[in-house]
């Protein structure tokens, strides 16, 4: 499978645990997206990495909130304290640099519950 | 202000009919692409169709096409042929080639295909 891979596809954890998500982009893509998306809503832009340089991140990203790209390849997404708010789906999406509006393909998706 | 907006919440349609999804947007960009992805009950968001601010035709893939009326701001997906396998959630999406990276996202319209 050359798709956009997303671990674990189900969480579930106690309110002010942390917990850490892990995308695997399509292996050529240079681009890597998080997105997060609440029940009968769009998905939301978090956060974007070019290569292993994040550049651009969304005000939804709180200080709980911190993704990296280490090597350029896979990329994690960490939140900390978790609250009952955080419960989403967490998408990852990847994309070629080739011009302005490549198209993102997007993993399945981590679904988050906070209980 | 909505940047993407969709109006239809939910929509049925007969298979082997065609249906037309609705999608306005507003930016005071030039340039923009606006995309259509189908988000199944498993979760992953799928690509259908991208349109460029600059495409003078409408875009088409497959039993896909993009109704694009620029001066209205609109672009309406169109489904022909409609098939089971089509009920979904369908998501309007604009990146603005000032907003960066993201994509915002409609709120999403479900379509039930009836036998």
């Amino acid at each position: 499978d050359t798709g956009v891979s997303q671990d674990p596809r189900h969480k579930i954890t106690k309110r002010g645990q942390n917990v850490t998500f892990r995308c695997d982009p399509i292996s050529e893509h240079n681009r890597l997206y998080w997105y997060r998306q609440t029940l009968g809503q769009g998905p939301e832009f978090l956060t974007y990495f070019q290569n292993e340089a994040q550049l651009e991140k969304s005000r939804l990203l709180s200080d709980r909130f911190s993704a990296e790209r280490p090597k350029g390849s896979f990329s994690t997404l960490e939140i900390q304290r978790t609250e009952q708010g955080d419960s989403a789906m967490y998408l990852c999406a990847s994309s070629l640099m080739q011009t302005v509006f490549s198209e993102q393909y997007f993993g399945p998706g981590t679904r988050l519950t906070v209980t | 202000a909505q940047k993407i907006t969709q109006t239809q919440p939910g929509m049925f349609v007969q298979e082997k009919e065609a249906v037309t999804l609705d999608c306005t947007y507003d930016t005071s960009d030039q340039s923009y692409g606006l995309f259509w992805y189908k988000q199944p009950s498993s979760g992953e968001m799928i690509f259908l169709i991208y349109q460029g601010s600059y495409d003078e035709q409408n875009a088409t893939e497959g039993r896909y096409s993009l109704n694009f009326q620029k001066a209205r701001k609109s672009a309406n997906l169109v489904i022909s042929a409609s098939q089971l396998g089509d009920s979904a959630m369908y998501f309007c999406a604009m990146r603005e080639e000032t907003s960066g990276s993201r994509l915002t996202f409609g709120e999403g319209t479900q379509l039930t295909v009836n036998p």
